[in-house]
């Protein structure tokens, strides 16, 4: 499609575990940006990569989090030794930075639940 | 560092009444952009109007229209003749071109509800 592509739209795992979260943006756009959003609170950035490199990740909130975008299209969010706290919408954006208002364009996101 | 309130965390309105989201920010920065989002239960976030910080005149996107007041630091999201599709949650999101990058800082939402 057209659009940002999230997979998996829901992901049920237990404490401890590792999980992948892959994220497909609109064709042809160079920024790439991971926010989490908790329940009935706004998006939190996380990290934002400017083609293949990760341009700002001050948002990652421990070294348990980790993102790779290795061709400079998809790109992967990786979460170590998950936590409960660690439950939330994943939301991957990607814009064309300059064109129009910048807008970020964003997926349906990924649900993560840690059991 | 940037900020954005949203003091109203639910809304009703009646179905083809107006509408209007509060918004507030605070940046030191003269050049900024504000952003309003709409999220419906879906989950997607839906872009829905943009005002520069030196836009002249006040954003308008269809129904919907941008009330910027730059000295009060507020843009305040008008939504007029309120249809049912319109209940979902709504974000005001400032982003400030001194960034390296676009990203966006979010405000807590408001969940908009419209009464048939």
């Amino acid at each position: 499609g057209a659009g940002v592509s999230q997979t998996p739209s829901n992901k049920v795992t237990e404490k401890g575990k590792y999980v992948e979260l892959r994220c497909d943006p609109i064709s042809g756009h160079t920024a790439l940006y991971w926010y989490r959003q908790s329940l009935g609170q706004g998006p939190e950035f996380l990290i934002y990569f400017q083609g293949t490199g990760a341009a700002d990740d001050s948002g990652l909130p421990n070294d348990r989090f980790f993102a790779v975008r290795p061709e400079g299209s998809v790109s992967t969010l990786k979460i170590q030794r998950t936590e409960r706290g660690d439950s939330a919408v994943y939301l991957c954006a990607s814009s064309q930075p300059g064109q129009g208002t910048g807008e970020l364009f964003f997926g349906e996101g990924s649900r993560l639940t840690v059991l | 560092a940037q900020k954005i309130t949203q003091t109203q965390p639910g809304m009703f309105v009646q179905e083809k009444e107006a509408v209007t989201l509060d918004c507030t920010y605070d940046t030191s920065d003269p050049s900024y952009g504000l952003f309003w989002y709409k999220q419906p239960s879906s989950g997607e976030m839906i872009f829905l109007i943009y005002q520069g910080s030196y836009d002249q005149q006040n954003a308008t996107e269809g129904r919907y229209s941008l009330n910027f007041q730059k000295a009060r630091k507020s843009a305040n999201l008008v939504i007029s003749a309120s249809q049912l599709g319109d209940s979902a949650m709504y974000f005001c999101a400032m982003r400030q071109f001194n960034n390296a990058g676009n990203m966006l800082t979010f405000g807590g939402g408001t969940r908009l509800m419209v009464k048939p």
